[in-house]
């Protein structure tokens, strides 16, 4: 069965850069049946899609986010993270790692970590 | 790019009852529409694909609806452990969307 778990710093310093891992058990982050997915959510309110990577690197962002956003997969280490630059106040939220299928037919996140919140606050 | 309407966004109901959220698209997704359960504290978890298609275990009470830019997720006969948010999400773009959550209350 596949299980995600995100680590990470739980406070962060506004300016500074947020950096996530997501340890992949059950599947290979090599595998070709899945998309690696961050998702967040703020205190209080709703989900909002970060971006999601394929095992060859291609990666895809919320338009929204894609100038601070970087996530990458290391397969050596069956693991995907996140990188969020040059955070404030509004970065502040649960993040999950989660997957999709590998193809439109599959994209909805039948996976999800537990989730880790993340407080950017100096 | 594609938003996501949810209505209502609160909803008040009692155990017994029969519920049902509606999920409006900026423009058709097909069928691409999943629906998920949240409960305070916990990740989402999927309930319904593809439109109308139950996951595994999913109870049979859930009900999704819908295609083109207008779907609908019932939830007959409610149960206790039913009373948490809800929230769509479209996938027939790789960079999804969800809509803002309906919070499903007991009256």
């Amino acid at each position: 069965q596949l299980q995600l778990q995100e680590s990470g710093p739980g406070l962060v310093k506004p300016s500074e850069t947020l950096s996530l891992t997501c340890t992949v058990s059950g599947a290979s982050t090599s595998s070709t049946d899945y998309y690696w997915a961050w998702i967040r959510q703020p205190p209080g309110k709703g989900l909002e899609f970060i971006g999601t990577i394929y095992h060859s690197g291609s990666a895809y962002y919320n338009p929204s986010l894609q100038s601070r956003v970087t996530i990458s997969v290391d397969t050596s280490k069956n693991q995907f993270s996140l990188n969020v630059k040059s955070v404030t106040a509004a970065d502040t939220a649960v993040y999950y790692c989660a997957t999709t299928g590998p193809d439109i037919l599959t994209g909805y996140y039948d996976s999800w970590g537990q989730g880790t919140l993340v407080t950017v606050s100096s | 790019d594609f938003q996501m309407t949810q209505s209502p966004s609160t909803l008040s109901a009692s155990v017994g009852d029969r519920v049902t959220i509606t999920c409006r698209a900026s423009q058709t997704i097909s069928g691409y529409l999943a629906w998920y359960q949240q409960k305070p504290g916990k990740a989402p978890n999927l309930l319904i694909y593809q439109a109308s298609s139950l996951k595994t275990g999913v109870p049979s009470r859930f009900a999704g609806s819908g295609s083109g830019t207008e779907f609908t997720l019932t939830i007959n006969s409610l149960q206790p452990d039913d009373f948490a948010t809800y929230y769509c999400q479209q996938y027939t773009s790789i960079r999804s969307t969800f809509g803002q959550g309906t919070k499903l209350e007991i009256k």
